[in-house]
């Protein structure tokens, strides 16, 4: 089955603590992004990938960090979270560019 | 930044009305895309407009695309209870950008 898995789905931590989020897809994508939603504020991209190797920021990516390794896999690092990192975090994945993406799950993450 | 923003936040009607979203963006695009997210999932991409089409159909999906008034409005005909979602309008970034950008969406509920 095409997919993109997150894990963990639901994480609670306190600041400061490190934490990696793993996005994986199984559908031979070169386009991989990673977005935060807020209330009210819609999606806000943070990082994205063209391919392998590649990546650069969104709108939101200050305290984060990524990578792009393998083609299939897109983790996303948080050095130092803090409490303004609470959010639900999606994964999303396409094809070619920025266009049809397919998303995964989504991880709800708390930062006391 | 918001590039697209939906209009109304928020609608409800009963089943078998049509649902119209309209979706406003500011800068040249290649494409415009809707998005459907079910309470608190990952998005499904619904369908995916060309800035040189007017107008395209998918089911009881219709969406229009104006490039001289940058909007854009999706109409759901015959709605649903299981229409109820919130729907958001993407754009890439630009002609050619690989960042996507998404407005706050618009929350959709069809009363049975």
């Amino acid at each position: 089955e095409a997919q993109v898995t997150q894990n963990p789905r639901y994480l609670i931590t306190v600041t400061g603590k490190k934490l990696t989020v793993t996005c994986s897809q199984n559908m031979n994508h070169e386009y991989m992004s990673w977005y935060r939603q807020d209330p009210g504020l819609g999606l806000r991209q943070i990082y994205y990938s063209m391919n392998v190797e590649v990546t650069d920021k969104g709108d939101v990516p200050e305290g984060y960090k990524v990578s792009r390794k393998e083609k299939r896999n897109f983790p996303l690092i948080l050095e130092s979270p803090s409490p303004n990192q609470t959010s639900l975090y999606f994964c999303a994945s396409s094809r070619q560019g920025p266009d049809e993406q397919f998303f995964g799950p989504g991880t709800r993450l708390t930062v006391l | 930044s918001q590039q697209g923003e939906e209009d109304p936040q928020a609608l409800s009607i009963q089943e078998g009305e049509n649902a119209t979203m309209n979706c406003s963006y500011k800068t040249s695009i290649n494409n415009l895309q809707w998005y459907r997210q079910n309470s608190g999932r990952g998005l499904v991409h619904l369908i995916l407009i060309r800035s040189n089409e007017r107008e395209k159909h998918s089911g009881r999906l219709r969406v229009t695309l104006d490039t001289s008034k940058k909007s854009s409005s999706l109409l759901i005909t015959a709605s649903r209870a299981a229409d109820t979602a919130s729907y958001f309008c993407a754009t890439p970034e630009g002609t050619g950008g690989f960042k996507t950008i998404f407005g706050a969406g618009t929350r959709l509920f069809v009363k049975a």
